[in-house]
């Protein structure tokens, strides 16, 4: 059974502040992806990272993927109150389970203003 | 943007009871999933469903549940005898083929809360 250990569970900073979200595993996924998840909507995607030690930036998030294969990364610069919100981390087994997602427990994230 | 839709937002029913849930997918999809969040938990998969048949399927997905694709739109999970810890948030999601990097990107609906009594 993969597993996905998401730290920290809740981040309460300030405006203006940077931070970095961690998820890791002691399996290798085929590709790993981040959601943002809104009180009373499902999760939506912000990125997938496939290649080990791939970079993928957005605006002021940028996602890392490991090496191996088996952790990544987001960190937030200079955070703002929008991006409050809950964050999800998700691994591709990859092969034939195809779409079945392994998600961490989630970061709650509150950026005061 | 293309969304999935799911229905009802919330249900409260009796222990016992069947329950069916449904979603429509983003309509070129191909793929499609069940996911279920117990309050507090993490998101945990369900079923994964293709070509008119289970794909694949957690422990969780036991006796008691099945899907089903009635009509070409529509796409049901069915409880059928619900118990306590049934209550949960059902997430349906569905996706197309495969991207070119090799990653499935999943589309999700908004959730059906299950209440047990």
């Amino acid at each position: 059974t993969q597993l996905l250990e998401q730290s920290p569970q809740f981040l309460s900073i300030q405006e203006g502040e940077n931070l970095t979200v961690y998820c890791n595993s002691s399996s290798v996924f085929s590709s790993l992806q981040w959601y943002r998840q809104e009180p009373g909507e499902g999760p939506v995607l912000l990125v997938t990272v496939v290649t080990g030690g791939e970079v993928k930036k957005l605006k002021r998030l940028t996602f890392q993927f490991g090496d191996a294969r088996k952790d990544s990364s987001l960190h937030i610069t200079a955070a703002q109150p929008g991006d409050t919100g809950l964050y999800l981390c998700a691994g591709a087994a990859g092969g034939t389970s195809y779409g079945k997602l392994t998600f961490g427990q989630g970061t709650i994230l509150t950026v005061h203003p | 943007e293309p969304e999935v839709t799911q229905t009802p937002s919330h249900q409260v029913t009796q222990m016992g009871q069947e329950v069916i849930l449904r979603c429509v997918p983003i309509s070129n999809h191909l793929y499609f999933y069940w996911y279920r969040q117990i309050l507090g938990q993490k998101v945990e998969f369900l079923v994964s469903f293709y070509n008119n048949e289970i794909s694949e399927k957690s422990e969780i997905f036991d006796d008691q549940f099945s899907v089903e694709r009635p009509d070409g739109s529509n796409f049901t999970l069915k409880i059928r005898s619900t118990k306590l810890e049934d209550s949960a948030m059902y997430f349906c999601a569905s996706s197309g083929w495969r991207t070119l990097s090799g990653a499935n990107v999943l589309t999700f609906g908004a959730g059906s809360r299950l209440t047990v009594l």
